[in-house]
């Protein structure tokens, strides 16, 4: 199993260009979540799924759009990117139960100019 | 919202030493893990304990739940060790990891 996988590891995008980035999971896990991390600030949840067909918004949601149409994948969209969304961006998986880890992927970094 | 508090913030240890990083949070929980991200940006699940203690290795982590805090011990520390330590929770017993993360401790090992 490859785990979560992230793409593309870097990018850079000019301010109002869109983006998506890409996150699959293959440990048939139900639950799956996008973070940002910026300096100072920790990690933030952006959105999150607990099952394909079914989204939430987490903490920093402006400004971002997610679907879920099956159980392994689950992009971040950014439909005209600002500067203020240059950070790391990581995709989180687990089981949707109470007690399960968490798992994360490497990460896409993301710089908009 | 839940406040969760990382101590130290920055930790120089030499190779060999032991160390403690706390984790101190607002409310109760029902979900508490603890990660480590490498140099290379690589965060790595290390513990769910949400109360009680656990061993892997050369790391332990302890949770008092009734009392806030989470301690996560670094025993005979080594220079891969060196990253940051984070500590997560979850507030709510609805399904998913709807963690909320501390603001981390950096760790160097030195040789």
């Amino acid at each position: 199993n490859a785990g979560v996988t992230q793409t593309p590891k870097f990018h850079i995008l000019k301010t109002g260009q869109s983006m998506t980035l890409q996150c699959a999971q293959d440990m048939n896990h139900g639950y799956l979540s996008w973070y940002r991390q910026d300096p100072g600030m920790g990690l933030r949840r952006i959105h999150y799924s607990v099952a394909a067909g079914i989204t939430d918004k987490g903490e920093v949601p402006d400004g971002y759009n997610v679907s879920r149409s099956n159980t392994e994948d689950f992009p971040l969209r950014l439909e005209s990117a600002a500067p203020s969304q240059t950070s790391v961006y990581f995709c989180a998986s687990s089981y949707p139960g109470h007690n399960e880890k968490l798992f994360f992927g490497s990460g896409t970094q993301l710089s908009v100019l | 919202g839940i406040q969760v508090e990382q101590s130290p913030p920055d930790l120089i240890l030499q190779e060999g030493a032991n160390s403690t990083l706390r984790c101190n949070f607002s409310d109760s929980v029902n979900n508490l893990q603890w990660f480590h991200q490498n140099p290379w940006g690589q965060l790595i699940n290390l513990f769910y304990i949400p109360s009680g203690t656990k061993q892997n290795g050369r790391l332990s982590a302890t949770t008092v739940a009734t009392e806030r805090y989470s301690l996560l011990y670094i025993s005979s520390s080594q220079t891969t060790d060196s990253g940051v330590y984070f500590c997560a929770v979850d507030l709510t017993r609805a399904a998913g990891n709807k963690l909320t993360f501390g603001g981390g401790t950096r760790v160097l090992v030195k040789p």
